[in-house]
């Protein structure tokens, strides 16, 4: 059964500064990896999507990068300003592309104004 | 992009009761799906609803608990029945698009407690 580790669990920073979210799966056969932001009791909100052809995505200051062969992906927040404070999720579908995504715990980022 | 509500946003209910959580997309969507999030825990897939027949669940979820209904391309209903404090979770509904499909769409979520 995949597994999805996310290091940090929680994060503080200054507002400015440059961070990374770490995710690793144990099964390194990943089809797609999509990275999310949920909002405290709110739903998820999708920031960026890799497909499976490709390795990195761009958004604004959110760039996200995925290495298939050791199963790890990075989220990388240039700037980081006080609305960037959320709890940031990384899935990932399996080889098929199939139904299930597998998500991480998650990391609690709080920027500090 | 597709639009996903749901309704309650949130409810509180009594042990032993069922409660019934609606989808809504803006849209037509290929598949929907339900998630439940447990209190510190990441999103598990509870079943993928399939329109006009039976939901596909997931290892560890039965129709007898949690059925579910698709009766059109835009409109789900997952039912928790029979609840108990370990139902306690958020419920989200998410969908895939036929033009978008390796984007997931996700509601804002359904947040119920149970006494």
């Amino acid at each position: 059964k995949q597994e999805v580790t996310q290091i940090p669990a929680a994060l503080s920073v200054p507002e400015g500064e440059n961070l990374v979210l770490n995710c690793s799966f144990t099964d390194s056969a990943i089809y797609n990896l999509q990275w999310f932001r949920q909002d405290p009791g709110k739903g998820l909100t999708s920031l960026l999507l890799i497909q499976s052809s490709q390795r990195e995505q761009t958004s604004g200051r959110l760039n996200a990068s995925l290495d298939k062969s050791s199963g790890r992906s990075t989220l990388y927040i240039a700037a980081s300003q006080p609305g960037d404070s959320a709890t940031y999720l990384c899935a990932g579908s399996d080889q098929t592309g199939a139904n299930n995504l597998f998500f991480g715990t998650g990391t609690r980022l709080t920027v500090i104004p | 992009s597709a639009v996903i509500s749901q309704k309650p946003s949130r409810d509180i209910c009594q042990r032993g009761t069922s409660l019934t959580i609606q989808c809504q997309v803006d849209s037509q969507v290929t598949m929907m799906f339900w998630y439940r999030q447990q209190p510190g825990q990441s999103l598990t897939l509870i079943a993928t609803a399939n329109q006009g027949s039976e939901a596909t669940y997931e290892s560890g979820f039965v129709i007898d608990k949690f059925p579910i209904s698709r009766p059109n391309l835009t409109f789900s209903t997952l039912t928790v029945s029979n609840m108990s404090p370990e139902d306690s979770s958020i419920y989200l509904c998410s969908a895939r698009t036929s033009w978008d499909t390796d984007t997931q769409y996700f509601g804002p979520g359904t947040r119920l407690t149970v006494l």
